[in-house]
């Protein structure tokens, strides 16, 4: 089993749509948690960060924790075309200078205009 | 633009062949992490320097090896390639502020072995 597993998708929604895209993980060691987008042949952009259970918004985006259920999840709201891309929820440990993530497989999203 | 930047955008390649990969990191982050993106595995951790030295190692193997210079940029250097190496390597930089650490990713280097 994963570490990290992330609802494969490919998802598909009409430009307007609520999108929720999530995780679910393993590890209760994990304390920080991350959603990346990665458009086709670039890297990761980081989206939203975020170390505590609750919700934490920004514009469109809302990223929401659950450490009890170590589920994650990601809403999109009055989704774009231009929202179109693979997502990827990622979580590190807190083990010093040494952060480095681990990965869910990503969901490819895209929305229809 | 993360302000990251790595070189070659793309490398083609023969088995058995060794091919340097080149990272520098945003100016002023200290870290450079490595990460292999292919399909079947997704994005796996492969190994991390800070200042110079190495802080920790994913699932990197043993034909792979990384270092960091004193300018901080960094050199993943991949030998004996095999097809299965065929994949896209990211660096990330990263720099700790006000408790949070970020990760940057850069634009990758696209392998391909044949």
């Amino acid at each position: 089993q994963k570490e990290v597993e992330q609802d494969p998708g490919p998802l598909s929604v009409p430009e307007g749509a609520i999108v929720s895209l999530n995780c679910t993980y393993s590890n209760s060691a994990f304390q920080y948690f991350m959603w990346y987008r990665q458009y086709s042949r670039k890297g990761p952009e980081l989206l939203m960060y975020t170390y505590s259970s609750g919700n934490k918004e920004d514009g469109r985006f809302t990223a929401q924790v659950d450490k009890s259920s170590k589920y994650i999840s990601l809403f999109i709201r009055d989704s774009q075309p231009s929202d179109s891309a693979t997502y990827l929820c990622a979580m590190s440990l807190f083990s010093g200078s040494a952060r480095q993530l681990t990965f869910g497989s990503g969901t490819q999203l895209t929305v229809l205009p | 633009d993360s302000g990251v930047t790595q070189t070659p955008k793309h490398l083609i390649t023969a088995t058995g062949q060794r091919v340097t990969l080149r990272c520098s990191p945003r100016s002023g982050d200290l870290s450079v992490y490595w990460y292999q993106q292919s399909l079947d595995q997704g994005l796996q951790f492969l190994i991390h320097y800070y200042n110079g030295e190495e802080r920790a190692k994913g699932n990197i193997l043993e034909r792979f090896s990384a270092q960091q210079f004193p300018d901080l940029h960094s050199e993943l250097n991949l030998s004996s390639l095999e097809l299965g190496d065929s994949a896209l390597y990211f660096c990330a930089s990263s720099r700790r502020q006000g408790g949070q650490e970020t990760q940057y990713f850069g634009p990758g280097t696209r392998l391909l072995v044949l």
